[in-house]
């Protein structure tokens, strides 16, 4: 069965440094998103891409992070100069828009810690 | 976006089914009920979903009231793997931002 891939399973980083997570969506799915959860706490929405832009973005998206689709297969999530807040477990997502129900299938997340 | 508001924790014996309900009283006539849960840290997993009908699939089953301002998961046979956060969503579309609340902790017991 296909699933949503994610890398680094781990990433740990300097305060202030640059941070690239990278998704591999299913691969005929057309939305995909970024989620996060810190330790303990809620699963947070903060961007979704359709089509190349973004459609939708929470207040917690900033201009610290961006998002790209640089290939056919990839999704990536920067965050330009990581805080310390930024540690959290953050999870991929992507959607089909044949699919009736319109569910997000969800990767297994990368953990960011920074340090 | 509908809010939801589900009890924080459940147990379930082993075998025996689970029933996690969720109030979702200021639903609107076209926003779906979605169910996803989250075993320990992993990411996220659809369970299934529900507008009108009640809903069954392979992994469980979606009873929904007929003023829709309740439902309630069903997990027919509960095994340890279903140890879970369980989230009840209601949202015009799946496509949109998924807004997660705190959900109903389950635990199978033995």
């Amino acid at each position: 069965e296909p699933e949503v891939t994610q890398t680094p399973s781990h990433q740990v980083t300097q305060m202030g440094q640059e941070v690239i997570l990278r998704c591999v969506p299913i691969s005929n799915h057309l939305y995909f998103y970024w989620y996060r959860q810190i330790l303990g706490q809620k699963v947070e929405f903060l961007v979704s891409f359709y089509n190349n832009e973004i459609s939708e973005k929470s207040e917690i998206f900033d201009d610290q992070f961006s998002v790209e689709r640089p290939d056919g297969s990839n999704f990536t999530l920067k965050i330009r100069s990581t805080k310390l807040e930024d540690s959290a477990m953050y999870f991929c997502a992507s959607s089909d828009p044949d699919r009736d129900g319109d569910e997000q299938f969800f990767g297994p997340g990368t953990r960011l810690t920074v340090l | 976006d509908a809010k939801t508001t589900q009890p924080t924790s459940m147990d379930c014996a082993e075998g025996r089914a689970a029933n996690l309900p969720c109030n979702h009283s200021t639903i609107s006539g076209n926003e779906y009920v979605y169910w996803y849960r989250q075993i320990h840290s992993q990411g996220p997993q659809y369970i299934i979903h529900g507008l009108k009908n009640n809903e069954t699939n392979e992994m469980a089953s979606l009873i929904i009231t007929e003023d829709r301002k309740s439902s309630t998961l069903i997990l027919p046979h509960a095994t340890l793997r279903d140890t879970a956060v369980y989230y009840c969503i209601s949202c015009y579309t799946g496509r949109r931002a998924l807004t997660f609340g705190s959900g109903t902790r389950l635990q199978v017991q033995p």
